[in-house]
Parts: C-alpha cells; sequence; structure tokens
C-alpha cells in the first residue's frame, strides 16, 4: 500500500505571508495527487488534483496554487494567506479505486 | 456539489450493529459507492466500495439496492474506536474524483 507525507504537521502564519505545505508518496509511481481542505467542523474540499508531472487542474477559484515538480511529489502554495485559508489540509494519492490520505496539516492562519 | 444525501448524524451501541444509509439516486451506470471514514483531526480512511453487487471485507459489508439509488454500510459489531464521520461518494470508477459531503457522524456509545 502506499505511504503519504505531508508536513509540516501543524502551522501558524500571519496574514498576508507565504505558504508552503509539501506531500510526498512512497509506494506507488505516476499516481493521481490531490489537495483537499476541511475547514473546522465542515466536509473536505478537493483544492487541486494532478495527473501527472506538471499537470495541475484547479477544482475553486483562490489565493492558493499547487505544483507537482516530480512523479511523488505535491505542493501547495500562497504568496499571501488569508484569514479564510485557516483549515485542515490533506493530501491524497490515488492509482487505483482506493485514496489514500496523508495525516494533514492545521494551518492557522492569524 | 456530493451527489449523496447521508443522515447528519446517527448513534450505536457498542457490540451491535452499526447500518449508514446513503442515497445517490442520480447515480450513473459507470459510477461506483465509496465509503470512507474520518476519525478527529486525521486523514480519511478507505473502507470499501462497489458497483453493484454486495461487497464485504474485513472492516464492513456494503449493501447496494437493485436499482442503485441507495446503499447501506454495515460495521457488524461497531467498537468504540468506531466513532468517526463515515462519507458515502459516488464517483466515477479509477479516475473519477472523490467529491466528499458532510457525512454521518457516527458515535458509538458503551
Amino acid at each position: 500500500s502506499q505511504t503519504i507525507h505531508q508536513w509540516p504537521a501543524t502551522l501558524v502564519q500571519p496574514v498576508g505571508s507565504p505558504l508552503s505545505l509539501e506531500c510526498t508518496v512512497e509506494g506507488t509511481s505516476n499516481p493521481n495527487l490531490y489537495w483537499y481542505r476541511q475547514a473546522a467542523g465542515r466536509g473536505l474540499q478537493l483544492l487541486f488534483y494532478s495527473v501527472g508531472i506538471g499537470q495541475i487542474s484547479s477544482e475553486v477559484p483562490q489565493n492558493l496554487s499547487a505544483s507537482r515538480p516530480q512523479d511523488r511529489q505535491f505542493i501547495l502554495s500562497s504568496k499571501k494567506l488569508l484569514l479564510s485559508d485557516s483549515g485542515f489540509y490533506l493530501c491524497a494519492s490515488r492509482d487505483s479505486y482506493e485514496q489514500y490520505f496523508g495525516p494533514g496539516t492545521r494551518l492557522t492562519v492569524t | 456539489d456530493a451527489k449523496t444525501t447521508q443522515p447528519t448524524s446517527m448513534d450505536c451501541a457498542e457490540g451491535r450493529a452499526a447500518n449508514l444509509p446513503c442515497n445517490h439516486s442520480t447515480i450513473s451506470g459507470n459510477e461506483y459507492v465509496y465509503w470512507y471514514r474520518q476519525i478527529h483531526s486525521q486523514g480519511p480512511q478507505y473502507i470499501i466500495h462497489g458497483l453493484k453487487n454486495n461487497e464485504t471485507n474485513e472492516m464492513a459489508s456494503l449493501i447496494i439496492t437493485e436499482d442503485r439509488k441507495s446503499s447501506t454500510l454495515i460495521l457488524p459489531h461497531a467498537t468504540l474506536r468506531d466513532t468517526a464521520v463515515y462519507y458515502c461518494i459516488v464517483s466515477g470508477g479509477s479516475q473519477g474524483n472523490l467529491i466528499f459531503g458532510k457525512g454521518t457522524k457516527l458515535s458509538v456509545k458503551p
């Protein structure tokens, strides 16, 4: 099975600061990769997905961006964080019918 | 938008079967039914999936109605560790994105 690594586990950032969250995947090759966000008490919102290196699809317009520089590396970024960017960010990988999730990063924007 | 409807919350006594319903009346012929669960502050965990036949694995059973418009996830002997939010998702096979709704918060009580 796959293993998804995410870091950092928690992050507190001021409004207007940049963001970079990294996700790496082990145990598979050429997976579909996903970034989700979960606001407090809410469901998971799909932000971005990627079917290959350099291929990014955005599900919602926002001040976040994603990149996939390597097959098993997925990065979520922002140039200037907003208060509304606070939440639990999850990276996921899928190469068949099962989707594997990472442990998540809890981001608090102050 | 999620294509499924689930009750907001359910309770279950420890050791009893937990039956979690899901309506997906607009499911199309090539879409699968997936179930995931999320324990507080963790990434979602895959449970089971099916197309039209009933499925069983070491975690749960999935019963899909003949018209495929609804399904039920069965945890045969619920434990306190099964307390989580359970998500029912319909998606188009291994290439489809998983769109999470609000799920059902299952509370297993002693």
